[in-house]
């Protein structure tokens, strides 16, 4: 079992629709990323977050570090947002990210 | 542009050859990181470096040697690699102790034939 889980591993929705992609990890951390990776194969970081909830435009990311349990929220979803949505858990005591394996949102207009 | 840079973008080697990643930040980070990512796998941290010493190699084939001249460069020289060894190839940089703030290359495609 990975420490990072993510779900669903495959996300295909139209162009609009509310997307929600769920995280649990099972390390302690000091804080929880998401990643975009588009299918050239850069990486971006959308978010780093320890506690509550941050938002930027369409996306939202909350984290409940209790249930040790994080969401990645898009609203009115479009086909530009088609990519790979990663999760990753840092550890201020090693200095380490662990991944999780990624969600593949297509979106369809 | 992320901040950090990575060449070559493709690279197709065969199994005798020697070639070289580059990787390039201009950030002021004191960390950097070489991460492999095969197909349905969680990338996988290969070697860590801070203020240009090796801090970290995650048993990692010596075919695979990193190299670090200064902070801002870091560079994984291949020799001798094995088609399995194909995949995407990611350069990071980072502030250690600053709370974990990554940035990431756009990666290196490599095909071993």
């Amino acid at each position: 079992k990975n420490e990072v889980e993510q779900s669903p591993q495959n996300l295909t929705a139209q162009e609009g629709e509310f997307i929600t992609i769920n995280c649990s990890y099972s390390v302690g951390i000091s804080a929880l990323h998401w990643l975009q990776q588009h299918p050239g194969g850069g990486i971006v970081s959308l978010f780093m977050l320890s506690s509550g909830k941050k938002k930027h435009g369409r996306l939202i990311a909350t984290i409940n570090i209790q249930e040790k349990h994080s969401s990645l929220h898009i609203t009115a979803s479009h086909p530009r947002d088609s990519a790979v949505y990663i999760c990753a858990a840092f550890s201020l005591g090693n200095e380490k990210l662990t991944f999780g394996t990624g969600t593949r949102l297509t979106i369809i207009p | 542009e992320t901040g950090v840079t990575q060449t070559p973008r493709h690279l197709v080697m065969g199994m005798t050859n020697k070639k070289s990643l580059k990787c390039e930040q201009h950030l002021g980070h004191n960390a950097m990181y070489w991460y492999k990512q095969s197909a349905k796998k969680p990338l996988e941290l290969m070697f860590v470096y801070n203020f240009k010493e090796q801090t970290e190699n995650n048993s990692v084939p010596s075919r695979f040697s990193p190299e670090c001249p200064n902070s801002s460069h870091l560079f994984l020289h291949l020799h001798t690699l094995q088609p399995e060894d194909s995949a995407l190839y990611l350069c990071a940089s980072s502030n250690q102790g600053a709370g974990g703030g990554y940035t990431f290359g756009s990666g290196t495609r490599l095909t071993v034939v």
